[in-house]
């Protein structure tokens, strides 16, 4: 059974930093592209951030862009995003997602993120 | 690209049909032949989950209740017979660019 497992949400100042893991197991990890939404709870899901297998490509929603940085330890299983200059608009749960629209698509349970 | 769903709201009687579409606003095909549109059920406090795939492939696990299909930019997810358990918010989301974006959902209630 794939499961996804984020980590490292919870209440951070404005302009402070957090960094969320997402630890996967039940599948080759180095496998698959890998992404982060974010959703407000009671709206919609809004796609912030993947990577590529290797990590060697990368892509952002322009409003995480210069301050968000998606990256994977593929020895580890383990799928990362440092956030820093948080602003309050970033508070949402963060969810990771496998292979996001494909055959192996799967979403952790995510981690809340408030920045207060 | 936008992705223009409706209704935003669907109440439904369990045994009936149920319908909801989705729009983008530019082709979601892919030079490969594949058709980047996926379809998610979001239960209450749960994540959202895959049910089709590709515009008209049904997930693995999903009830052949569920079939998706397309007309050029028109997608249409259909329940053929909805069942108490199919209630929560439905999601199209186009998968063909960056950034990836999603419809508005669609709540289905009994």
């Amino acid at each position: 059974e794939v499961q996804l497992v984020e980590s490292g949400g919870g209440l951070v100042q404005p302009g402070g930093s957090l960094r969320l893991s997402c630890e996967v197991s039940g599948i080759t990890f180095s496998r698959y592209w890998i992404h982060w939404v974010r959703q407000v709870p009671g709206k919609g899901p809004v796609w912030v951030s993947r990577i590529n297998e290797n990590g060697g490509i990368t892509n952002y929603a322009d409003f995480v862009k210069g301050r968000f940085t998606i990256y994977r330890d593929n020895a580890k299983s383990t799928l990362y995003l440092q956030m820093n200059s948080l602003r309050v608009d970033d508070t949402a749960i963060y969810f990771c997602a496998l292979d996001l629209a494909g055959a192996r698509d799967q979403w952790g349970q995510g981690t809340l993120v408030t920045v207060s | 690209i936008v992705m223009t769903q409706t209704p935003l709201s669907l109440p439904v009687t369990p045994g009936e049909p149920a319908s909801i579409s989705c729009k983008s606003s530019q082709s979601l095909l892919h030079a490969n032949g594949d058709t980047w549109l996926a379809w998610y059920l979001q239960k209450p406090g749960q994540s959202p989950h895959l049910l089709i795939y590709m515009a008209s492939n049904r997930a693995s696990g999903v009830p052949d209740r569920f079939s998706g299909s397309h007309s050029g930019t028109d997608f249409t997810l259909k329940i053929s017979k909805v069942e108490a358990d199919d209630v929560g918010v439905y999601y199209c989301m186009q998968g063909l660019q960056t950034p990836y974006t999603f419809g508005q959902g669609t709540k289905l209630e009994i």
